[in-house]
């Protein structure tokens, strides 16, 4: 039959402004989050990570915000430019193994 | 930097063929890790691989996959007799320790 690939959801933002992606996860056992950034025709390429003992850690122009309670995570990216445009993926792990499942991702486009 | 490298880049092969994909992890890492994506999916991870076993693999990594680490800098995924779903990018990645994940750029794999 015919693969019919997933409908990743978007978000368009200006150039300048801040963008927040969103994440749920699953596995309320995984104690170790990253975001990846993926462009087009490349791999998947690591931002941050955060541990499930943290609910915040910042890095260069991003944000995670962890919140186990609901299990969910967020990427915050300040003053969005357009070489971030591309599908941002969050992963989580349970540290007992080194598998890691991938969300669905989000689109990013930055308006110039 | 360093970087993982992956070859080919695509490759194209009749159903039923064997295909090798070939990655150089980076040198000093100990962890590597095989993912594919299939075209507007999400990545899936194959395989891990330490101290030269297998230490984790999915559902997807069946009978017709095979992993190798055949000298001091390669990395191998072999899959027998390859399907025409199993057309996809396959991803390389490495790490040092259970952790950040480096991915290579991807080998596109067609399955005619």
């Amino acid at each position: 039959g015919e693969n019919v690939g997933l409908h990743l959801p978007t978000l368009s933002v200006q150039e300048g402004d801040n963008s927040i992606i969103n994440c749920a996860y699953s596995n309320s056992a995984s104690d170790y989050f990253i975001w990846y950034k993926q462009e087009s025709g490349k791999g998947p390429q690591f931002i941050i990570d955060i541990r499930s003992n943290m609910d915040k850690r910042q890095g260069q122009r991003v944000t995670v915000l962890l919140n186990k309670t609901v299990k969910h995570l967020s990427l915050q990216i300040a003053a969005t430019q357009p070489g971030d445009s591309a599908v941002y993926f969050c992963a989580e792990n349970a540290l007992t193994g080194n598998q890691f499942y991938f969300g669905t991702g989000t689109s990013l486009t930055v308006i110039p | 930097e360093p970087e993982v490298t992956q070859t080919p880049s695509h490759q194209v092969t009749q159903m039923g063929q064997e295909v090798i994909l070939r990655c150089v992890p980076i040198s000093n890492h100990l962890y590597f890790y095989w993912y594919r994506q299939i075209l507007g999916q999400k990545v899936e991870f194959l395989v891990s691989f330490y101290n030269n076993e297998i230490s984790e693999k999915s559902e997807i990594f069946d009978d017709q996959f095979s992993v190798e680490r055949p000298d001091g800098s390669n990395f191998t995924l072999k899959i027998r007799s390859t399907k025409l779903e199993d057309s996809a990018m396959y991803f390389c990645a490495s790490s040092r320790d259970t952790n950040e994940q480096f991915f290579g750029p991807g080998t596109r794999l067609t399955v005619l």
